[in-house]
């Protein structure tokens, strides 16, 4: 069981805003500690999607934002297109884990 | 280009021994730290373990500890996981991951290999 909640799915028809909301705790996002994203496109490795909560690495379009707030993140999709239809993760760094490293249970996004 | 190529992946017993390997080039293999994340069938991303980039300092994920055991030639630009005492549990696809840094804090991965699948199954 991961220590970073996300809703199992969300869904949206093309064009509209999605969100993916990761809930953690004072001792991983709550503690300062920065939130990355991935996306996992079916049948492929995740790709880093946002780092340091709100970074897009380059080539990652500007409609993929995050954001960071208390013990919560949040990643939203604007203008939603078929091609975003896959699951996406959060990531962060928990100090009370021996391994510290963890991931957010998950999001699959459909598209309507 | 950079890129990380996992190999090793195999069914085996339970209670059995596997090595992982991860090639990786188109980059400084040692100035980063490198992952281990496995993924069950039908199921999340989970964190098994990284590695600084000189080795010398190593962290576990609780469901592994004590039974994997991480390691790296920077000889050879090579990231190991050495798995005794399989279960069925660790049945999964297993990814290498580069870290952004060489160190072992609150970092992210910008760079995944494609996989190798561990069955551990009778």
């Amino acid at each position: 069981q991961s220590v970073l909640t996300q809703p199992p799915s969300v869904s949206g028809a093309p064009g509209q805003r999605v969100t993916i909301s990761c809930t953690g705790s004072s001792s991983n996002i709550g503690a300062g500690y920065d939130v990355h994203w991935y996306q996992q496109l079916p049948g492929t490795a995740p790709k880093l999607l946002i780092y340091g909560n709100s970074n897009r690495p380059s080539g990652v379009p500007d409609r993929f934002s995050g954001s960071k707030s208390g013990t919560s993140a949040s990643l939203a999709i604007t203008g939603l297109q078929a091609e975003d239809e896959a699951d996406y993760y959060c990531q962060s760094y928990d100090s009370s884990l021996s391994g510290r490293y963890v991931f957010g249970t998950g999001t699959k996004v459909t598209v309507l | 280009e950079v890129q990380l190529v996992e190999s090793g992946g195999v069914v085996v017993q339970p209670g059995g021994s596997l090595r992982l390997s991860c090639a990786a080039s188109g980059f400084t293999f040692d100035d980063y730290t490198m992952h281990w994340v496995r993924q069950a069938p039908g199921k999340g991303l989970e964190w098994v373990s990284l590695i600084s980039w000189d080795g010398g300092s190593t962290y576990y994920a609780d469901s592994v500890k004590g039974r994997f055991t991480i390691s790296r030639d920077n000889s050879k630009n090579s990231l190991y996981l050495q798995m005794n005492s399989l279960r069925t549990e660790d049945t999964a696809l297993y990814y290498c991951a580069k870290d952004s840094s060489s160190g072992y804090c609150c970092n992210y991965m910008d760079v995944w290999g494609k996989g190798t699948t561990v069955t551990v199954s009778s």
